[in-house]
């Protein structure tokens, strides 16, 4: 069974702080690595799609960049705001299992404090 | 606007019950799938369907069922419910599936509570 690891699992920051977190996986099973976001009470959204070694992708305060030949990706959130208080789940799709199932991490639980 | 919904979101039974939580999509996706998720853990994959008529159990071992009757819905039933089932369950489906950029629309969850 593949591991996607996610560290820390919690996070506590203030309003203004910048942050990061990481994901962790197997590099040799790499197709593709997925970012979501998850608010209570929401369904996941999807912030990322990472492929390519070296990738670097941004939305608004929150980036991602991915190193698939030591197998981790981090993602930025600059300047936390209280509404970036969520789940931030990482997912990979295997090469073996390019057809479907994403292997979940367990997600790091960010709280943004006012 | 949700384009995959699931019901209930919050179900509370009693031991032995028979449960069916509902999730449907209308976006013509071809693939779905059934996670888990318990406190602090990790969302597994429980079952998946690759179209109709189509269902695979999936990394975790559950006793659950599913059926894949019609393209929109793919229901998960407990035949008897027992406290070891109280968790999160979250249905996601995706177009195929094949390409890496092709991720998953999520539900909202179903928090189930077996008292």
């Amino acid at each position: 069974i593949l591991n996607v690891e996610q560290s820390p699992q919690s996070l506590h920051v203030q309003e203004g702080d910048s942050t990061n977190f990481t994901c962790s996986f197997p590099s040799s099973n790499f197709y593709a690595l997925h970012w979501y976001r998850w608010e209570t009470a929401k369904s996941p959204e999807a912030l990322f799609v990472m492929t390519l070694n070296g990738d670097e992708k941004k939305k608004g305060r929150i980036s991602a960049t991915l190193n698939t030949k030591e197998g981790y990706s981090y993602l930025y959130i600059k300047g936390s705001q209280p509404e970036d208080s969520a789940t931030y789940l990482c997912a990979l799709r295997s090469v073996y299992n390019q057809g479907g199932k994403l292997i979940f991490g367990q997600g790091t639980e960010l709280s943004v404090k006012p | 606007e949700a384009d995959i919904y699931q019901t209930p979101r919050y179900l509370v039974i009693g031991t032995g019950k028979k449960i069916t939580l509902e999730c449907s999509q209308t976006m013509g996706h071809d693939k779905m799938y059934w996670y888990q998720q318990d406190p602090g853990m990790e969302l597994h994959l429980i079952h998946y369907s690759y179209g109709v008529n189509s269902t695979e159990k999936g990394d975790l071992s559950s006793e659950s069922t599913v059926s894949r009757i019609r393209t929109e819905h793919f229901p998960l039933t407990l035949e008897s419910a027992r406290p070891s089932h109280t968790s999160q369950y979250l249905c996601a489906s995706s177009l195929t599936g094949t390409g890496p950029n092709d991720g998953y629309t999520f539900g909202s969850g179903t928090r189930l509570t077996v008292v």
